[in-house]
């Protein structure tokens, strides 16, 4: 079964990190494109950041630039995200997303679960 | 402000059709970039409905169809289920950024 299962989400406080991980099974990850996809509550979708298969290329939204880091070891099929200089706006669900195309664009035809990521004092 | 702006509600009875729309520019859908569709139920992750514009992933009913014109594209879902009762998001890509964009979603309402 293709399945992709998020952890690392928690309560952080403003200006903190926090690493979140993906583990992929059921399929060839180092073969796609691997994303990270926020919901905030109550609002709707915002893919945070693209990463190639070989991890040589990564591309973010404007508003993590700076702050995340997205990467990958495709010896263990896991997807990461480094959040570093945590905002409040950052609070939402962060989805590990795969992009079947091989250029990295286009639809997302796998989703995990996500993980919470709450930003408070 | 979305990218790409999708009305924020619709409603439907049991069996009957409704559609949803997805308006962008000529830097997105209007430059040709695809549209997908994703269903969001309740308490769950999205999950691909339409890809490619029209296209169904394996297991998704034939009662869901997608379609574009211009700078708009639309999902329509016909013969309307309680089941249906999620929220829906339009993505695409737009010539000014360097990832996809989404739609704001729209609340499908089954009445």
């Amino acid at each position: 079964e293709v399945q992709l299962v998020e952890s690392g989400g928690g309560l952080v406080q403003p200006g903190g990190s926090l690493r979140l991980s993906c583990v992929a099974s059921g399929f060839t990850f180092r073969s796609f494109y691997m994303s990270w996809v926020r919901q905030s509550p109550g609002k709707g979708l915002e893919w945070v950041a693209n990463i190639k298969q070989d991890g040589s290329e990564k591309y973010y939204v404007d508003s993590v630039k700076g702050r995340f880091t997205i990467s990958r070891d495709n010896a263990k099929n896991s997807l990461y995200l480094e959040m570093n200089s945590l905002r409040a706006e950052d609070t939402a669900v962060y989805y590990c997303a795969r992009v079947p195309s091989p250029f990295g664009v286009g639809y997302m035809d796998v989703w995990g679960r996500g993980t919470t990521v709450t930003v408070s004092s | 402000q979305s990218v790409l702006t999708q009305p924020p509600s619709v409603s439907g009875a049991p069996g009957q059709r409704v559609t949803i729309s997805c308006t962008g520019t000529n830097s997105n859908i209007g430059a040709g970039y695809d549209v997908h569709w994703y269903q969001q139920l309740p308490g769950s992750a999205p999950k691909l409905l339409i890809y490619l514009n029209s296209n169904r992933p394996s297991g998704v009913p034939d009662r869901f169809s997608g379609s574009t014109s211009g700078t708009s594209a639309s999902l329509a879902i016909t013969g309307l289920q309680a089941e249906d009762e999620a929220d829906y998001y339009c993505q695409s890509y737009d010539s000014g950024l360097t990832l996809g964009v989404f739609g704001g979603g729209t609340k499908l309402t089954v009445l």
